[in-house]
């Protein structure tokens, strides 16, 4: 079983709509998340940072952790055609020193 | 301020070769961090530098090898390159004091013949 389980899409929406990324993860040791979106063949950019539970919002992005459920998403919404990327999850057990483990990343589509 | 830079941007090596790949941090930091992310998946840890030493390393063969100079700077080195070697290794920076996750750079693109 892999630490961060993420579903590799794609998701197709249309512009406007609110999107709902999701992960899941296994080790209970993980404190700090993140969402990283990556454009194809390009690096991949943070978007949000959480640590701990609850929510953060950051315009039109929201990021929630629930780390009883081990769950974490990002919410999009009035998602856009240049939201159109792969959203990485990432999470690790102490900010800076410790490895980051990836989930598979999701594949978003946003058509006009 | 200059993000997190890596060169080159592509590379093509046959089986076998020895494959050199640089990176430099974001101004202010001071560990890096190399990853490899196959198509279609996330990146895999592969180690970290921090003090121009070795603090971390995932689950790769000592093929892969590493150094950081006194700039913070960081070389990533690959023997004796497999097919499966094929990949965009990316490099991460971030300040060891904490309070900032780690930020990458655009990667290099290796293929392998």
């Amino acid at each position: 079983q892999k630490e961060v389980e993420q579903d590799p899409g794609p998701l197709s929406v249309p512009e406007g709509a609110i999107v709902s990324l999701n992960c899941t993860y296994s080790n209970s040791a993980f404190q700090y998340f993140m969402w990283y979106r990556q454009y194809s063949r390009k690096g991949p950019e943070l978007l949000m940072y959480t640590y701990s539970s609850g929510n953060k919002e950051d315009g039109r992005f929201t990021a929630q952790v629930d780390k009883s459920s081990k769950y974490i998403s990002l919410f999009i919404r009035d998602s856009q055609p240049s939201d159109s990327a792969t959203y990485l999850c990432a999470m690790n057990s102490d900010t800076g020193f410790q490895k980051l483990v990836f989930g598979t990343g999701t594949r978003l589509l946003v058509s006009p | 301020d200059a993000g997190v830079t890596q060169s080159p941007t592509h590379l093509i090596k046959t089986r076998g070769q020895q494959v050199t790949l640089r990176c430099s941090p974001k101004s202010g930091h001071d560990t890096v961090s190399w990853y490899q992310q196959a198509l279609g998946q996330g990146p895999q840890f592969i180690f970290q530098y921090y003090e121009e030493e070795e603090r971390q390393r995932g689950n790769f063969p000592d093929r892969f090898s590493g150094h950081q100079f006194p700039n913070y700077s960081s070389e990533l080195n690959v023997n004796a390159l497999l097919l499966g070697d094929s990949a965009l290794y990316l490099c991460a920076s971030s300040f060891d004091r904490g309070g900032e996750t780690q930020y990458f750079g655009p990667g290099t693109r290796l293929l392998v013949l």
